[in-house]
């Protein structure tokens, strides 16, 4: 079966300060696929990023990065100089394959204060 | 940029009434998905449409629901007599023959009175 776990439900920073959200997934899968979501207070799901299994490169994409590590089965994601309008809900998802059947997780709410 | 889209945004209805969400995916895209969210919990997996037939759908699409792609650009979700606990936020999504990126609309928000 497969599962993700955001075990942070909830995190507040001030403006400017670094902040982890992490992701833990469990797959028997040899082949499968991570994503990060945003989800904003106006409820869309904004797609942030895709990492394949194969693929345990790191990904910076300004102030965003992404650790993948297959070793602890964790894809966790970073915001470097946080601001106001990073302020949402950010969801971690995981599918094999051969479906593409997104298993979100719980969901981490990041509230940035000014 | 290309984007999937979905009306209504918002609709309130009596519970046993019927209900059709409509979604418009992206144009070159092959695979169709609707999810949902219920207020303040994780989104949740509905059901997966390619080739004019459902490919994979969860517990939660039971004979109530239905999904149809009446024309070339239209992915409808159909509900057939609501209940209270279908209140929820609804998305569409769609993937492309060779990516591997699900994109979401912004959400059909129902709520059932």
């Amino acid at each position: 079966a497969q599962k993700v776990t955001q075990a942070q439900t909830e995190i507040s920073v001030v403006e400017k300060e670094d902040v982890t959200l992490d992701c833990v997934y469990e797959t028997r899968d040899t082949t499968y696929y991570l994503f990060w979501y945003k989800q904003p207070p106006s409820g869309e799901l904004v797609f942030l990023i895709r990492r394949n299994s194969f693929d345990e490169q790191n990904e910076i994409s300004g102030r965003y990065s992404w650790n993948f590590q297959k070793s602890t089965s964790s894809f966790n994601f970073t915001i470097t100089a946080s601001q106001v309008v990073d302020s949402a809900v950010y969801f971690c998802a995981l599918t094999r394959d051969s479906s593409y059947k997104l298993i979100f997780g719980s969901g981490t709410r990041l509230l940035v204060r000014p | 940029e290309p984007e999937v889209t979905q009306t209504p945004s918002h609709q309130v209805t009596q519970m046993g009434q019927e209900v059709i969400l409509r979604c418009v995916p992206i144009s070159n895209h092959l695979y169709f998905y609707w999810y949902r969210q219920i207020l303040g919990q994780k989104v949740e997996f509905l059901v997966s449409f390619y080739n004019n037939e459902i490919s994979e759908k969860s517990e939660i699409f039971d004979d109530q629901f239905s999904v149809e792609r009446p024309d070339g650009s239209n992915f409808t979700l159909k509900i057939r007599s609501t209940k209270l606990e279908d209140s929820a936020m609804y998305f569409c999504a769609s993937r492309d023959n060779s990516g591997n990126t699900i994109y979401f609309g912004e959400g059909s928000w129902l709520t059932v009175v």
